[in-house]
């Protein structure tokens, strides 16, 4: 069964500052995707950005970039020049591409990322 | 646009009582629906999915039940609610492509 792991529960960085969260996981499949989901304190959960497998390109959605490495399993978010809006709960997730998986996701247990003025 | 609504935001029930947490999608057909639920301090625990009209998997054995009565409304119960049930739900749907999950704003839930 594939699993997610977030090893950083917390961490803080300094507005204008770059900081990177880190997630790695589990699989043996060879194709998948991968998202990083922001919650702020609304408790609503917000796509911040997503990578397939297959691409070696990291994505990257403004200000926040991967830094996919799928030999090692590793998916890390970076986030440049932050921001107080950055503050939240950063959840990386994972997604099987195979037919019946029905799109579930699987997630981390969360990185909550705070902005210090 | 597609949207979701989830309701109540917040709600506060005895133990004992019956749950009925509701969720609807717009602006979409047959979408993949799920329940997950989030516990205080914790990751996303993935309850219930459907992937049409009465089709309904479960997770993890509980407490609580789902059903899909119609293609875009989705619906959390409990017909007796423990104290372990507390929490944060969050109903979510996705489509083909990407499938990544667009969420509900949650209901959080305390029994007392």
């Amino acid at each position: 069964a594939q699993t997610v792991t977030q090893s950083q529960p917390e961490m803080s960085v300094q507005e204008a500052e770059t900081v990177t969260l880190s997630c790695t996981y589990d699989t043996s499949e060879s194709d998948y995707y991968l998202f990083w989901y922001k919650q702020p304190p609304s408790r609503q959960m917000i796509l911040v950005i997503r990578q397939e497998a297959y691409k070696q390109q990291n994505a990257t959605e403004n200000r926040f970039s991967v830094n996919f490495q799928k030999a090692a399993k590793s998916f890390s978010l970076k986030i440049s020049d932050s921001q107080l809006g950055d503050a939240a709960m950063y959840f990386c997730a994972y997604r099987s591409p195979r037919k019946g998986a029905t799109n579930k996701l699987i997630f981390g247990t969360g990185t909550l990322l705070a902005v210090q003025p | 646009s597609q949207t979701i609504h989830q309701w109540p935001a917040t709600l506060v029930q005895p133990v004992g009582s019956p749950l009925s947490l509701e969720c609807t999608v717009e602006g979409t057909s047959n979408p993949n629906l799920y329940w997950y639920r989030q516990a205080a301090g914790r990751g996303l625990q993935l309850l219930f999915y459907s992937v049409g009209i009465g089709q309904i998997s479960s997770e993890v054995p509980q407490n609580l039940s789902a059903s899909r009565p119609q293609d875009r409304q989705f619906i959390l119960s409990s017909k007796k609610l423990l104290l372990s049930d507390s929490g944060f739900y969050l109903c979510a749907w996705s489509v083909g492509g990407f499938g990544e999950a667009f969420f509900g704003q949650g209901t959080r839930l305390t029994v007392v």
